[in-house]
């Protein structure tokens, strides 16, 4: 396994089309979370799944963002609409629940709304 | 919101010359957990402390952790060149859902 897999890595898109992204987590992780940042901002937490279950979203996801996690394997997120203010880096991390553990980040998906 | 706050927001140093960065966070946590960022790329664990231990020491790295204060530090001895990155402090939170908050970063540079 090597490690956690998003695609694609980046998106141009224009304002009000729908995106979606894909993660792809260490298969035995059975915790996935999606987090944004911005430039010169650190990661900010948007959801997570433990298994197929998304136990917690973030007040930040409004209705236009859902993301999905079938069979709890890989997960997806999308965002309907686009707003210029989506642009920013789109970060997956996964990580095998246990009490303190490091999460393992993907290279992320950079998306440019236009 | 960001849990943690970083300190400095930007620090640069030369190459040799030991860094620390410094974390304040505001809610009780489990550990806390340093990762590495290089620009435009996903971030790196560096090391994590329980919060029922004090220091931990991983290569050049030592990481302190007061809970006290709640604050933690980071230094990097000897740096590099290749340490240039941002540095983030991440809290696994006990209340509430169990994720990793992040602070807003401290970006070094290390000059040659």
């Amino acid at each position: 396994d090597t490690g956690v897999s998003q695609n694609p890595r980046h998106k141009i898109t224009k304002r009000g089309q729908n995106v979606t992204f894909r993660c792809d987590p260490i298969s035995e992780h059975n915790r996935l979370y999606w987090y944004r940042q911005t430039l010169g901002q650190g990661p900010e937490f948007l959801t997570y799944f433990q298994n197929e279950a998304q136990l917690e979203k973030s007040r930040l996801l409004s209705d236009r963002f859902s993301a999905e996690r079938p069979k709890g394997s890989f997960s997806t997120l999308e965002i309907q609409r686009t707003e210029q203010g989506d642009s920013a880096m789109y970060l997956c991390a996964s990580s095998w629940r246990t009490e303190s553990t490091e999460a393992f980040f993907g290279q992320g998906t950079r998306l440019t709304v236009v | 919101s960001q849990q943690g706050e970083e300190d400095p927001q930007a620090l640069s140093i030369q190459e040799g010359e030991n860094a620390t960065m410094n974390c304040s966070y505001k809610t009780s946590i489990n550990n806390l957990q340093w990762y590495r960022q290089n620009s435009g790329r996903g971030l790196v664990h560096l090391i994590l402390i329980r919060s029922n231990e004090r220091e931990k020491h991983s290569g050049r790295l030592r990481v302190t952790l007061d809970t006290s204060k709640k604050s933690s530090s980071l230094l990097i001895t000897a740096s590099r060149a290749a340490d240039t990155a941002s540095y983030f402090c991440a809290t696994d939170v006990i209340q509430g859902a169990q994720k990793l908050v992040f602070g807003q970063g401290t970006r070094l540079t290390i000059n040659p």
